[in-house]
């Protein structure tokens, strides 16, 4: 079965600054999807960002980005320019091609605070 | 487009009763998905339909149940509430069962 872990259950950073979320998983599958989650204290999940494992390049929205090393089996994500808004719960989540048996596999979560 | 919509947000039952949730997809999404988030589980997945068909299901006792409509609504069951299914319960729509879209959550609490 394929595990998603996030080792940083809490990270903080000051407004404006760049912070970096850590996230790794473990498959046996060669294509598949990855996936971050921000969850705000609405608790609506909201998709951030999403990368295909075929694809080499690092996927990027505005101020979000990843760091996708496949051999690793390492997903970071960047925000650059922390806003207030961005304070929340971030899940990493894992899906081979259509779904899988799983659903989408969640990692445990970070708590992100923004500093103002 | 409208996205996805769940409804009620807010439930409280008492155990023993039975519970239906009621989930709406994005147009044109034909993959629904279920999962439960509670603090001590973290996000644990439900059962996928697509199509009205139950595709994939997770570990989860009987007692939780689906249905998709043929406009691609889909509604989940509890029966026979136990206080441990006080839950969020998301529900996620997609085109092909990746790339999912969650709805805002109803909030389960059973007393």
């Amino acid at each position: 079965a394929q595990t998603v872990t996030q080792s940083q259950p809490e990270m903080s950073v000051q407004e404006a600054e760049t912070v970096t979320l850590s996230c790794t998983y473990d498959t046996s599958e060669s294509d598949y999807y990855l996936f971050w989650y921000k969850q705000p204290p609405s608790r609506q999940m909201i998709l951030v960002i999403r990368q295909e494992a075929y694809k080499q390049q690092n996927a990027t929205e505005n101020r979000f980005s990843v760091n996708f090393q496949k051999a690793a089996k390492s997903f970071s994500l960047k925000i650059s320019d922390s806003q207030l808004g961005d304070a929340a719960m971030y899940f990493c989540a894992y899906t081979p091609p259509g779904g899988g048996a799983d659903g989408l596999t969640f990692g445990k979560g970070t708590h992100l605070i923004i500093q103002p | 487009k409208a996205g996805v919509t769940q409804t009620p947000r807010y439930l409280i039952k008492t155990r023993g009763q039975q519970v239906t949730l009621s989930c709406s997809p994005i147009s044109g999404h034909r993959s629904v998905s279920w999962y439960q988030q509670t603090p001590g589980q973290g996000l644990q997945f439900l059962f996928e339909y697509f199509s009205e068909t139950q595709r994939n299901k997770g570990n989860f006792p009987g007692r939780f149940s689906g249905r998709q409509f043929s406009n691609s609504r889909s509604e989940m069951n509890v029966s026979t509430l136990e206080l441990g299914d006080s839950a969020l319960y998301l529900c996620a729509s997609s085109i092909q069962g990746d790339t999912q879209y969650f709805g805002p959550g109803t909030r389960l609490t059973v007393l």
